[in-house]
């Protein structure tokens, strides 16, 4: 188990450029989910994958996020435009899908994304 | 939004003293799993306890559940300098298995 691995950790970009983050879960969860963290606050919902169908997705992602899992495998969260709002750690978290719903989610380490 | 509310936003203890937690939520869920961050690390899962249980108990980890006053409580006993972390509460929907919403946090500060 080499657990959920992001890549870049850290991420310096100018306002106005585009960004992507990668995700790599553990090999044999079907759910991947996108949180967004800014200091002192809790994860905040992005989007999740079950497999390859991006199930959900909230409000707060704009037109400027796009997140895709191709293959039902890695992931990758995509961020045009940035600005400094933008600014945060990007975590990615993967699961096993449970009928009772009691699965627990398996974070990476984050990346972190700051925008000057 | 965030559905879970932490309390105290802070807290600060000497090691040895026990320290509790506690996490409001608004509406009806499956159940409640708490998490634990080190600063700049990604988060991990410590203790999930379901809507039709009132406690739980896990090493020196001891969770409650009251879902009339839709809140629970973490407590950690005999609390360790490494024990020193960010704690959040998340909690799963009722019915739809969907995603976790997870609170605020309490920053957790165990001096030696």
């Amino acid at each position: 188990d080499t657990g959920v691995s992001q890549n870049p950790r850290h991420k310096i970009t100018k306002r106005g450029q585009n960004v992507t983050f990668r995700c790599d879960p553990i090999s044999e969860h079907n759910r991947l989910y996108w949180y967004r963290q800014t200091l002192g606050q809790g994860p905040e919902f992005l989007t999740y994958f079950q497999n390859e169908a991006q199930l959900e997705k909230s409000r707060l992602l704009s037109d400027r996020f796009s997140a895709e899992r191709p293959k039902g495998s890695f992931s990758t969260l995509e961020i045009q435009r940035t600005e400094q709002g933008d600014s945060a750690m990007y975590l990615c978290a993967s699961s096993r899908f449970r009928l009772d719903f009691t699965g627990e989610l398996f974070f990476g380490e984050g990346s972190r994304l700051t925008v000057l | 939004s965030q559905q879970g509310e932490e309390d105290p936003q802070a807290l600060s203890i000497q090691e040895g003293e026990n320290a509790t937690m506690n996490c409001s939520y608004k509406t009806s869920i499956n159940n409640l799993q708490w998490y634990r961050q080190n600063s700049g690390r990604g988060l991990v899962h410590l203790i999930l306890i379901r809507s039709n249980e009132r406690e739980k108990h896990s090493g020196r980890l001891r969770v409650t559940l009251d879902t009339s006053k839709k809140s629970s409580s973490l407590l950690i006993t005999a609390s360790r300098a490494a024990d020193t972390a960010s704690y959040f509460c998340a909690t799963a929907p009722e019915t739809s298995g969907s995603r976790l919403t997870f609170g605020e946090g309490t920053q957790l500060t165990v001096n030696p």
